[in-house]
């Protein structure tokens, strides 16, 4: 299975500060791409990265990836209490699978 | 451009019975998946769909659910004679392009049985 596992499973924070969630996978991967779910909602593509990137930025997102370490890392700057999700990542194979996902707590 | 489209929102049913889900992709989106979420869990894979054709059910159990992605009309999950462990939030995605390219999820649809 290349199913990707988040750490930490919680994460509370307070608004303003910054947080970091972390995914690790199994086998070699294509692309991981990180998602959020707010509560009974569906989820919502955030950012892919692909095997020969690094890093990328999308606004407060920052995502890195260390293949050689086949981890990931999302790092939210500046939190907000909007950001309060579960948030998810997804490696390739024929199909996307997920890890269990981080639940973030963003406290005003 | 309307997002992907799943009903019901909310589906009670006694055991024993049927539940059908459906799910209209996003327009122009030929991949359908169909994933299931328990409660404080992730989302597990079932199946993926292109038109007509079923890629991938290595996630689907063997008996009592079926998926179908006719040429016309949406993707339906099927569940026959429901069981309480079937109880969960199912989750239809869609895509252009085979699964290593973001998916577009839909709001779900909250199965229980009772």
């Amino acid at each position: 299975s290349q199913q990707g596992e988040e750490d930490p499973q919680a994460l509370s924070i307070q608004e303003g500060e910054n947080a970091t969630m972390n995914c690790s996978y199994k086998t070699s991967i294509n692309n991981l791409q990180w998602y959020r779910q707010n509560s009974g909602r569906g989820l919502v593509h955030l950012i892919l990265i692909r095997s020969n990137e690094r890093e990328k930025h999308s606004g407060r997102l920052r995502v890195t990836l260390d293949t050689s370490k086949k981890s990931s890392s999302l790092l939210i700057t500046a939190s907000r209490a909007a950001d309060t999700a579960s948030y998810f990542c997804a490696t390739d194979a024929e199909k996307l699978v997920f890890g269990k996902g981080t639940k973030l707590t963003v406290n005003p | 451009n309307a997002g992907v489209m799943q009903n019901p929102r909310h589906l009670v049913r006694r055991r024993g019975q049927e539940a059908r889900l459906r799910c209209s992709p996003m327009k122009g989106h030929s991949h359908v998946y169909w994933y299931r979420q328990l409660p404080e869990e992730g989302l597990k894979f079932m199946v993926y769909l292109q038109k007509e054709n079923i890629i991938d059910e290595s996630g689907m159990p063997k008996e009592r659910f079926s998926a179908e992605f006719p040429k016309e009309g949406p993707s339906i999950l099927r569940i026959q004679q429901v069981v309480r462990g079937d109880s969960a939030a199912y989750f239809c995605a869609s895509s252009t392009d085979r699964g290593d390219e973001k998916l577009f999820f839909g709001s779900g649809t909250q199965l229980s049985v009772l």
